[in-house]
């Protein structure tokens, strides 16, 4: 079946430390973005991919880098430079940035510091 | 950026009673309203894409209308079930711009 995988589920960041989470689509997307959620807050954008060996900031980039060399493949480095790691992580693909189609979303990871 | 808002924040509502939701939108270079329910421990799942002012969707006991001139779209929910509990999101793609997300709407629907 086609989708997107996240992975971990789950993941603990010491002081200092950057961690790196995992999206894998095999949807043949163009498009791929990372959203944050704060409990009682919507999503916010923090990166988007609208094709290979391109991205740009979203709304919330302070803090996170991304790569995208592989259509398939959108990782998200979460750095020390971020204050405020803990949240929800969610990563996403459409067609394409503007689009009548639905993104498609991963299950998550959940991120909390040591 | 794109400011999405949806009312109201929560809402409890007995098993069997209709409800309904709105999101707003800035209707300046719109493309398309997006509705996804969430629900826990679950990935969003899409609902409806709509684009043309007037479209109403419907999907079982779920429908949604939009309004694209005044900017705002309502989803309803006839006959609420337990397992229509979620939260319901809505996002809009306008031209240049990406989707942008309201804060959602968490339903409870009580036995």
């Amino acid at each position: 079946d086609g989708g997107i995988t996240q992975s971990p589920k789950y993941l603990f960041r010491k002081e200092g430390q950057n961690v790196t989470l995992s999206c894998e689509q095999n949807l043949n997307h163009d498009a791929m973005y990372w959203y944050r959620q704060d409990p009682g807050q919507g999503l916010r954008l923090i990166y988007y991919s609208q094709i290979v060996n391109d991205f740009q900031k979203g709304d919330i980039a302070e803090g996170y880098s991304v790569s995208r060399e592989k259509k398939e493949s959108f990782p998200l480095t979460v750095t020390s430079a971020q204050k405020n790691p803990t949240a929800f992580y969610l990563c996403a693909s459409s067609i394409q940035t503007v689009s009548n189609q639905p993104q498609h979303f991963g299950d998550g990871t959940r991120l909390s510091i040591l | 950026i794109l400011n999405v808002e949806q009312s109201p924040q929560s809402l409890h509502v007995q098993e069997g009673d209709s409800t309904n939701f709105t999101c707003s939108f800035p209707s300046s270079n719109f493309y398309a309203l997006h509705w996804y329910r969430w629900e826990t421990a679950k990935s969003p799942e899409a609902l409806f894409v709509m684009t043309l002012n007037g479209d109403e969707k419907k999907k079982g006991r779920i429908s949604a209308t939009l309004n694209t001139k005044e900017g705002y779209s309502y989803l309803y929910i006839k006959g609420s079930q337990p397992e229509d509990s979620a939260t319901y999101l809505c996002a809009s793609n306008n031209y240049g711009q990406n989707f942008v997300f309201g804060p959602g709407t968490r339903l409870s629907v009580l036995p």
